[in-house]
C-alpha cells in the first residue's frame, strides 16, 4: 500500500522568502512522486515529477523537489516566493501494481504575504 | 502537457434528478481516465478508474449504481450522478493518463455540482 503525508495544512511566507512544503511517503515499491498545484475552482497542474534517475527534479515556476529515499521524503522548495504562488499544493505517489492510481496527500495551502 | 476539458464547468440541479459530466481528452487518445471528487478544503478522492471499452473500476465505498461511468471512446468519458442529493454536491475532477504504464496524469478543470 502507498500513502502520502503532507506536514502542515497551511504554510505562510513573505514574498521573496523561501518556500518549503513537506511531503513524506510510504511505498512498498519504488515510488513515482508528483507535486501538483491547484488554484481556486480549477483542476490540478503538474509542477514536477520524480520517476527514476536524478533525485533533484526541477519543475515549472521555479519549483524543485528532492527525492530522499532514506528519509522517504519529497519536499518541494522555491527560493523566492511570489504572490502568484499562493495556491493549494498536493503531493502524490504512484507506482507498482496500483494501475497508475495517484494517492494524494491532504494538501498544503500556501499563503504569500506582501 | 495535455489538454483535458470538462463540461459543464458548473451545474445546479434539483434533488432527485440526474446530472451528466463529460471529460474529454483533446489532444491524444486516453485508454484510461480517472474520476475524483473533492470537498471544500480537502484532498482529491479517487472514485473510479475508467477504461475505454470496459466497465469502470470503482474504489471501495463508491456506489457504482449512483455514479455511472461510461468510457465510450478514447477521448470521452462521462460521469452520471443519478438521483442526486445535496450530499453529492462537490467538485468533480477527471484526469487522463497519456500512455499505458506512465503514471503521469493530466487533469481537467473540474465541475462544480450543487444539488438543491
Amino acid at each position: 500500500a502507498q500513502s502520502v503525508t503532507q506536514l502542515g495544512s497551511h504554510v505562510s511566507v513573505s514574498e521573496g522568502a523561501l518556500v518549503l512544503l513537506r511531503c513524506n511517503y510510504s511505498s512498498s515499491v519504488p515510488p513515482y512522486l508528483f507535486w501538483y498545484v491547484q488554484y481556486p475552482n480549477q483542476g490540478l497542474q503538474l509542477l514536477l515529477k520524480y520517476t527514476t534517475g536524478a533525485t533533484l527534479v526541477k519543475g515549472i515556476n521555479g519549483f524543485e523537489a528532492e527525492f530522499k529515499k532514506s528519509e522517504t521524503s519529497f519536499h518541494l522548495t522555491k527560493p523566492s516566493a511570489h504572490m502568484s504562488d499562493a495556491a493549494e499544493y498536493f503531493c502524490a505517489v504512484s507506482g507498482g501494481n496500483q494501475g497508475g492510481k495517484l494517492i494524494f496527500g491532504q494538501g498544503t495551502e500556501l499563503s504569500v504575504k506582501p | 502537457g495535455a489538454v483535458v476539458s470538462q463540461h459543464p464547468s458548473w451545474v445546479i440541479c434539483k434533488s432527485g434528478t440526474s446530472v451528466k459530466i463529460e471529460c474529454r481528452s483533446l489532444d491524444f487518445q486516453a485508454t484510461t481516465m480517472f474520476w475524483y471528487r473533492q470537498f471544500p478544503k480537502q484532498s482529491l478522492m479517487l472514485m473510479a478508474t475508467s477504461n475505454e471499452g470496459s466497465k469502470a473500476t470503482y474504489e471501495q465505498g463508491v456506489e457504482k449504481d449512483k455514479f455511472l461511468i461510461n468510457h465510450a471512446s478514447l477521448t470521452l468519458s462521462t460521469l452520471t450522478v443519478t438521483s442526486a442529493h445535496p450530499e453529492d454536491s462537490s467538485f468533480y475532477i477527471c484526469s487522463v493518463r497519456r500512455v499505458a504504464g506512465s503514471y503521469e496524469q493530466y487533469f481537467g478543470p473540474g465541475t462544480r455540482l450543487t444539488v438543491t
